[in-house]
């Protein structure tokens, strides 16, 4: 069980394009939803906290227009990437969790995006 | 705001032998410390856990200790295999506020056969 999927797996786009990526829990109900990215050899990086029905919650530095992030229902959430440019090139990685009364469940991850911008 | 600091950053180790991976955190109110292990291109996968009440959870070759008044812990994984190796990281979270998991800088294993 606890499954999260996350689509595409890779995506190359041009320059100043924007590129859509899925977060889906398959198999529950995901109230809050996490975007991550990770550089290289280098730890996941909390871009935003997504919860359903409601705004995103953004981690200083994250530019909430550059990185539009709609929950629109309790197995769904995207990340889009606006206006991509290079510097945007990364791992990008959801994460889901229920939470039932007062437990912190663990966080369910997704196999990534790797997005590339040329 | 939490801060998790994780060693050694990278460890190598002879197949059949221990190795262990060590993490510290800086707020007193986390309260919940998962492990994850990430492969390459995959998305970090849930190994082991543990939860402030406990001091010590074991399952199978993998044993996680934590120590609350040091504000250690730490991730044991016995009898390697070439499998094991991969990356590691630690997380630290609290059962308040949002509940997000701050992550460690990861330990990437290698396991030689």
């Amino acid at each position: 069980g606890a499954v999260v999927s996350q689509h595409p797996s890779r995506v190359i786009c041009k320059s100043g394009t924007s590129v859509k990526i899925e977060c889906r829990s398959l198999d529950f109900q995901a109230t809050t939803m996490f975007w991550y990215r990770q550089f290289p050899k280098k730890s996941l990086m909390l871009m935003a906290t997504s919860n359903e029905g409601s705004k995103a919650t953004y981690e200083q530095g994250v530019e909430k227009d550059k990185f539009l992030i709609n929950h629109a229902s309790l197995t769904l959430s995207t990340l889009t990437v606006t206006s991509a440019h290079p510097e945007d090139s990364s791992f990008y990685i959801c994460s889901a969790r229920v939470r039932i009364g007062a437990n912190n469940l663990p966080l369910h991850f997704g196999n990534g995006t790797r997005l590339t911008v040329t | 705001g939490e801060n998790v600091e994780q060693h050694p950053s990278t460890l190598s180790v002879q197949e059949g032998d221990s190795a262990v991976i060590k993490c510290t955190y800086s707020d007193s109110a986390s309260n919940y410390f998962p492990w994850y292990k990430q492969e390459l291109g995959k998305g970090p996968q849930l190994i082991i856990d543990i939860r402030s009440n406990v001091g010590e959870k074991k399952d199978q070759r993998i044993a996680v200790t934590l120590n609350k008044t040091a504000k250690h812990f730490s991730l044991h994984i016995t009898e390697t295999q070439p499998e094991d190796s991969a990356v590691y990281f630690c997380a630290a979270s609290t059962t308040s506020g949002t509940y997000k998991y701050i992550f460690g800088t990861g330990t990437r294993l290698k396991v030689l056969a």
